[in-house]
């Protein structure tokens, strides 16, 4: 297994324009989380799934972005009419449910910039 | 969820040994604390995590007092490569709980 992976890593888009990202997680894990990073900050919950059943969402979560986990393996997170305000790095990160001690394992993300 | 606080910002040199103390002063029982790396353009890699007392692995110690109001995450012989951001976190420890990050420290190691 080769980790979390994140595609694409880097994302330019106009405003206004719609963007989809993926998340690979790794193949045993059952839950994955996706998080929003900007420059200078710690990354901000967003959501998470157990299998295929979203669990949770954020109140940063706003209309325009829905995140789906069709299959229970890997997920996409889609922006819709993007912001200038939704520039960051978006990150992926999965687990399984019984975690005992070896944390999340984050992807290496991908960064939106919005102009 | 606990607050933390911890420093914006450490310098070190190479070889040194670094501390950095997090504040947990609500931590609950329930709660484990768990110190997060982060390098630049990737996501943030565990590295220890501890209820009570030290922790130690290959990388780093983690030194916790009877109290739990505080943390240390210490780093032996520091190399360039371990200039990173670090996190406490602090949360329950089951079935996957989300992590909510602070600010963390951000540890630049000069030669």
């Amino acid at each position: 297994d080769t980790g979390v992976s994140q595609n694409p890593r880097h994302k330019i888009t106009k405003r206004g324009q719609n963007v989809t990202f993926r998340c690979d997680p790794i193949s045993e894990h059952n839950r994955l989380y996706w998080y929003r990073q900007t420059l200078g900050q710690g990354p901000e919950f967003l959501t998470y799934f157990q299998n295929e059943a979203q669990l949770e969402k954020s109140r940063l979560l706003s209309d325009r972005f829905s995140a789906e986990r069709p299959k229970g393996s890997f997920s996409t997170l889609e922006i819709q009419r993007t912001e200038q305000g939704d520039s960051a790095m978006y990150l992926c990160a999965s687990s399984l449910v019984r975690w005992d001690g070896d944390g999340y394992t984050f992807g290496s993300g991908t960064r939106l910039t919005v102009v | 969820l606990a607050k933390t606080t911890q420093p914006i910002s450490m310098d070190s040199y190479e070889g040194q040994e670094v501390n950095i103390t997090c504040s947990h002063n609500n931590i609950a029982t329930n709660d484990y604390i768990t110190w997060y790396q982060q390098f630049p353009s990737q996501g943030p890699r565990f590295i220890i995590q501890g209820y009570k007392t030290k922790v130690t692995n290959e990388v780093a110690s983690l030194f916790i007092p009877a109290d739990r109001k505080s943390s240390t995450l210490s780093l032996p012989r520091v190399s360039l490569s371990d200039t990173a951001v670090y996190y406490c976190l602090v949360g329950f420890k089951a079935a996957g709980n989300k992590l909510t990050f602070g600010g963390g420290t951000r540890v630049l190691v000069k030669p």
